[in-house]
């Protein structure tokens, strides 16, 4: 099955600096979505993006789908950004089950 | 209103019970699923239902068993708990568009601990 590498594993950063998680994937993919686990436990949806660039605020994201890998940017980050991102894929095929990387946990000290 | 609610957000129970989850969505989506968050914070798919329908059932032993009485709800029924079961259980729901844009919503999850 398809195989999703994300790194860092960790990543420790003072307020205000920037950062980039990548997620590689072994296969195409229909689905690709970033998402923000909050230290609360909360899953929230950041960026659907199987190609392109998106941006949200702070946020950015870019897929390079011929290539096989998927980049998260966050820039002048703050402490609310801890927790851990996970990049999950939909192989293709009919269905959309989401295959989730193992994480980065970013713990953002003031 | 909460788009993908689960209910109960905490469940505690001993060895042997028998215990279920409920999912409900009002973003009128046809496809729900549930995935299972280990103590590593893996998460994995396990059952997927489009308009009451089981189209995803990964390895996962038979006493976990979903039902689906309309596609707006789905729950998840647990049969004699184990220690392994320990996790978070997270439900989502989607359009269910295959090979189009379908966004996964997720729910705040429910934390069962089996002593």
């Amino acid at each position: 099955g398809i195989q999703v590498e994300q790194s860092p594993p960790d990543l420790i950063l003072q307020e205000g600096a920037n950062s980039t998680l990548r997620c590689n994937f072994s296969d195409s993919v229909n689905n690709l979505q970033w998402f923000h686990q909050n230290p609360w436990g909360q899953l929230i949806n950041l960026f659907y993006i199987p190609s392109g660039t998106k941006q949200n605020g702070r946020l950015s994201a870019t897929t390079v789908a011929t290539e096989r890998y998927s980049l998260l940017y966050i820039s002048s980050s703050q402490t609310t950004d801890s927790g851990v991102y996970f990049c999950a894929v939909a192989p293709g095929g009919a269905t959309n089950k989401l295959i989730f990387g193992t994480g980065t946990l970013l713990a953002v000290q003031p | 209103d909460t788009a993908v609610s689960q209910t109960p957000k905490y469940l505690v129970t001993q060895m042997g019970n028998d215990k279920s989850i409920k999912c409900e969505q009002n973003l009128g989506h046809d496809t729900m699923y549930w995935y299972k968050q280990d103590s590593k914070k893996f998460l994995k798919i396990m059952f997927s239902y489009n308009n009451k329908e089981l189209i995803i059932n990964e390895t996962v032993p038979n006493r976990f068993s979903p039902k689906s009485p309309d596609k707006a709800h789905l729950n998840l029924h647990i049969n004699s708990l184990e220690l392994g079961d320990s996790a978070v259980y997270f439900c989502a729901s989607s359009k269910g568009l295959a090979g189009g844009v379908d966004i996964q919503y997720f729910g705040a999850g429910t934390r069962l601990s089996v002593l």
